[in-house]
């Protein structure tokens, strides 16, 4: 059973460039979330995607977009990076139709902006 | 609106001993789910156990336990027989309608 899978693993871009971030969900999961953890922080929810749409989004400026694939994959796009974007990017799948709509999580990508 | 509090930023356990893990929350609608995960070194994000707002009994997975207090809004993770391996960072976590993290623990289990 594939876990959530992530790619790429390390990115490092510079101030102004853009990056998309890709991510597949576990297996039989619909909905796929996606979190910026700065260094000695806790992850911070960036949005999430059910059925192609965006569902919820956090506080995060349009700079982050996102898009959900007919095969519920994602992506995770940055625009205009800041050097304050650079965090550990992490996504999260669930099932729709889990009531504890528990996340599971992938390794995660690892941005540096300079 | 919701909020999510872990006060111990950094906890020391021996191995073979138990420890408990705190984390309040502040949320004013009344369903709402709880989660603590594990981060290790590697960064990625281990759920470990779930408490539904409605549950009446104590979540357990393993040598994980959840002390739900709702009363107090509280929901301490409760890790027994520590091991090496559980050092890690420990999140916790409230999902309402969207899911937010606690600042986290850093947990160190001596040999």
């Amino acid at each position: 059973d594939a876990g959530v899978t992530q790619s790429p693993t390390h990115l490092i871009k510079t101030r102004g460039q853009q990056v998309t971030l890709r991510c597949s969900p576990k297996s039989g999961h619909d909905t796929v979330s996606w979190y910026q953890q700065a260094l000695g922080q806790g992850p911070q929810f960036i949005f999430q995607y059910y059925e192609e749409e965006e569902r919820q989004r956090g506080n995060f400026p349009d700079r982050f977009s996102g898009h959900q694939f007919p095969n519920y994959s994602s992506e995770l796009n940055v625009n205009a990076l800041l050097l304050g974007d650079s965090a550990l990017y992490l996504c999260a799948s669930s099932f729709t139709r889990d009531t504890q709509e528990t996340q599971y999580f992938g390794p995660g990508t690892r941005l540096l902006v300079l | 609106a919701q909020k999510i509090t872990q006060t111990q930023p950094g906890m020391f356990v021996q191995e073979k001993e138990a420890v408990t893990l705190d984390c309040t929350y502040d949320t004013s609608d009344p369903s709402y789910g709880l989660f603590w995960y594990k981060q290790p070194s590697s960064g990625e994000m281990i759920f470990l156990i779930y408490q539904g707002s409605y549950d009446q009994q104590n979540a357990t997975e393993g040598r994980y336990s959840l002390n739900f207090q709702k009363a107090r809004k509280s929901a301490n993770l409760v890790i027994s027989a520590s091991q090496l391996g559980d050092s890690a960072m420990y999140f916790c976590a409230m999902r309402e309608s969207q899911t937010i993290f606690g600042a986290g623990t850093r947990l160190f289990v001596k040999a």
